[in-house]
């Protein structure tokens, strides 16, 4: 069981170049976020799919496109990376039937953009 | 406004004695609580939770506490371990899609 998978661990990009975070779970689990982590900083929500079919802007989305691909992927698209994206992004998941629920994260990508 | 803080940054306790971490939240509707431990280079993994109806709750060497008058929660970690080095943060949540998160606290275990 491996949990939540995020593909890749690093990435180095170049200003206004694109690229896309993977994220699968193998929990069947109906929720899936994507955050991001930056220094002196609380992880900070870019997207959330509450369900499959659903996506909505969480707390800082500008600059992010997503895709629920199905119930166990959800990826995270930069179009025009920016160096102010420099962070660590986690995806996460949880059962989303009920309230009170923990949240299962993936190891998470490191992303630089020069 | 929401927030969830930690009055310690950085906390150094010697191998073997009790570890005390906390965290002070603001948002009196928020019903779940969550403590996240986070190794260097890794993802935050879940070590203990409790509801808005409990005020401890107990786990392998851990113990969490909810004071919701004072609106504060605390980490207990018993006989602290060098594998307990770790960043730990709280995270609260009001049942919805919504968690707010710590800026967490550097545990350094000392030999």
């Amino acid at each position: 069981n491996a949990g939540v998978t995020q593909t890749p661990k690093f990435q180095v990009l170049k200003t206004g170049q694109s690229m896309t975070l993977q994220c699968a779970q193998d929990m069947n689990h109906n929720s899936m976020y994507w955050y991001r982590q930056d220094p002196g900083m609380g992880l900070r929500l870019i997207y959330y799919s509450a369900s499959e079919g659903t996506t909505d802007k969480g707390e800082v989305p500008n600059g992010y496109n997503v895709s629920r691909l199905n119930k166990r992927e959800f990826s995270l698209r930069l179009e025009s990376a920016a160096p102010s994206q420099t962070s660590v992004y986690f995806c996460a998941s949880r059962e989303g039937g009920t309230s009170n629920e923990k949240l299962f994260f993936g190891s998470g990508t490191q992303l630089s953009v020069l | 406004g929401e927030s969830v803080g930690l009055h310690l940054p950085t906390l150094s306790v010697q191998e073997g004695d009790n570890s005390i971490i906390n965290c002070a939240y603001s948002n009196s509707a928020s019903d779940y609580f969550i403590w996240y431990k986070q190794e260097s280079g890794k993802g935050p993994q879940f070590i203990i939770d409790i509801r808005s109806n409990m005020d401890k709750r107990q786990g392998q060497r851990v113990t969490v506490l909810l004071n919701k008058t004072v609106k504060h929660l605390s980490l207990q970690i018993a006989a602290t371990q060098p594998g307990d080095s770790a960043v730990y943060f709280c995270a609260e949540n009001m049942g919805t899609y919504k968690y707010i998160f710590g800026t967490g606290t550097r545990l350094k275990v000392l030999a």
